[in-house]
């Protein structure tokens, strides 16, 4: 079975620093995506970033980077120069193969709050 | 502007009765997901469909039924709503060019 873990339900973090969320999944397919979404207080799921697993590079987003480590099943979100505005649920996700297309599995979240 | 809509945005029901959530979009996505999202547990798939006619079972779906007649449509049933279902239920379509999912607004239900 897919699994997608967020082992870190609440993380804060001090406006201006950077902070990194935790994720792991569980995979046996070669190629395939990852996503974070950010979650505000309105409910709307937004994507922040995706990685393709075949790209060594890791993703840049402006202040949103990713450390994806594939052999090792992780994939961090590093959110720099926090903001007030970066307070929210991030979920990461995984949608399986390229055969499996869209079908997404989700951690369980990480709560960011951000402190001003 | 593209979009996916889902209503009604919030509802009440009682034990027994039958709901459908609606869900429309307008990015012509062949793949359409129902997902509940509860504390703890993050998004679980309920039913999803890669075409008209065609609909499948999440890891979630019992209690649950989804019909797809055309490709901007997929409406979620609750044939007898039991208090377990109130959560959260969102919508999404997904682009096969990016894999990126599409989300609705959600729609809360409760049920007493």
């Amino acid at each position: 079975a897919q699994t997608v873990t967020q082992s870190q339900p609440e993380m804060s973090v001090q406006e201006a620093e950077t902070v990194t969320l935790s994720c792991t999944y569980d995979t046996s397919e070669s190629d395939y995506y990852l996503f974070w979404y950010k979650q505000p207080p309105s409910r709307q799921m937004i994507l922040v970033i995706r990685q393709e697993a075949y790209k060594q590079q890791n993703a840049t987003e402006n202040r949103f980077s990713v450390n994806f480590q594939k052999a090792a099943k992780s994939f961090s979100l590093k959110i720099s120069d926090s903001q007030l505005g970066d307070a929210a649920m991030y979920f990461c996700a995984y949608p399986g193969g390229v055969d499996n297309f869209n079908k997404f599995y989700f951690g369980s979240g990480t709560k960011l709050n951000v402190k001003p | 502007d593209a979009e996916i809509t889902q209503s009604p945005r919030h509802k009440i029901t009682e034990t027994g009765r039958q709901v459908t959530l609606a869900c429309h979009q307008t990015w012509n996505h062949n793949n359409m997901f129902w997902y509940r999202q509860d504390l703890g547990h993050g998004l679980r798939l309920i039913h999803y469909s890669y075409g008209v006619q065609d609909t499948n079972k999440g890891e979630v779906s019992d209690g649950y039924s989804v019909s797809r007649s055309n490709t901007e449509d997929l409406p979620l049933t609750l044939e007898s709503a039991a208090s377990s279902q109130t959560s959260v239920y969102f919508c999404a379509s997904g682009s096969r060019n990016t894999g990126e999912l599409f989300f609705g607004e959600g729609s809360r239900l409760t049920v007493l």
